[in-house]
């Protein structure tokens, strides 16, 4: 089955930096990535994502990168602000399922 | 984006007694919706994919006797945890697939703890 892999687990940036979160997966059949930001107590959310057709997507101050060929696709996050801060999953769909990595713990200090 | 709500958002219930949390699609009828469980600080683990008007399809692993799932309508499927134990405390989120996007919207999660 496909498995997805993210790093890293935590990440710690400054206000105004920029943050990456890197993704791999293992199925090529998968075609649609998304990311999704989860706050403490609260479901995840939507927030960018990208099909197999695409090799980049930018929505303001976030982008994601996809590169079908090495099985790998990252969440950019520019400007960074303290609100930023949350767990962030990647996804990738496999048989109809999403099956997630495991997540991202964002960190913005002021 | 589309909206998905799961009801309640907190139970706390007795060892023992069973608990039915619902999901409902607000402005989307979704033919198919998905049950995830979430431990603390773990990622979302795929339960089973509940099916509008047929039997739900359980990952390996879920017991189907004990997550029952049911997906009556289109805009609402319940999963009862029976016989909780302690060790099914957890978070509950349920999601649902809106049109043939592929784009999955969640709900906000149902936090179970048994005691």
């Amino acid at each position: 089955g496909e498995n997805v892999e993210q790093h890293p687990s935590t990440l710690s940036v400054q206000e105004g930096d920029s943050a990456v979160i890197k993704c791999t997966y293992s199925d090529s059949a998968s075609n649609y990535f998304p990311w999704y930001k989860q706050e403490l107590g609260k479901g995840p959310q939507l927030i960018i994502d990208i099909r197999s057709n695409v090799g980049e997507k930018k929505d303001q101050r976030i982008a994601v990168t996809l590169n079908k060929t090495a099985k790998h696709f990252s969440l950019h996050i520019t400007e960074t602000q303290p609100e930023d801060s949350a767990v962030y999953f990647c996804a990738a769909s496999w048989g109809g399922k999403l099956i997630f990595g495991q997540g991202t713990e964002l960190s913005v200090k002021p | 984006g589309a909206v998905v709500s799961q009801h309640p958002s907190r139970v706390i219930c007795k060892s023992g007694t069973s608990v039915k949390i619902e999901c409902r699609s607000l402005d989307f009828q979704a033919t198919t919706m998905f049950w995830y469980r979430q431990f603390p600080k773990q990622s979302l683990m795929l339960m089973a994919t509940s099916n509008e008007g047929s039997k739900a399809t359980y990952e390996q692993g879920v017991e189907k006797d004990k997550f029952l799932i049911n997906h009556a309508s289109l805009t609402l499927s319940t999963l009862t945890v029976t016989s909780a134990h302690p060790e099914d405390s957890s978070f509950y989120i349920c999601s649902a697939n809106q049109g043939g996007t592929g784009e999955l919207f969640f709900g906000e999660g149902s936090r179970l703890t048994v005691l």
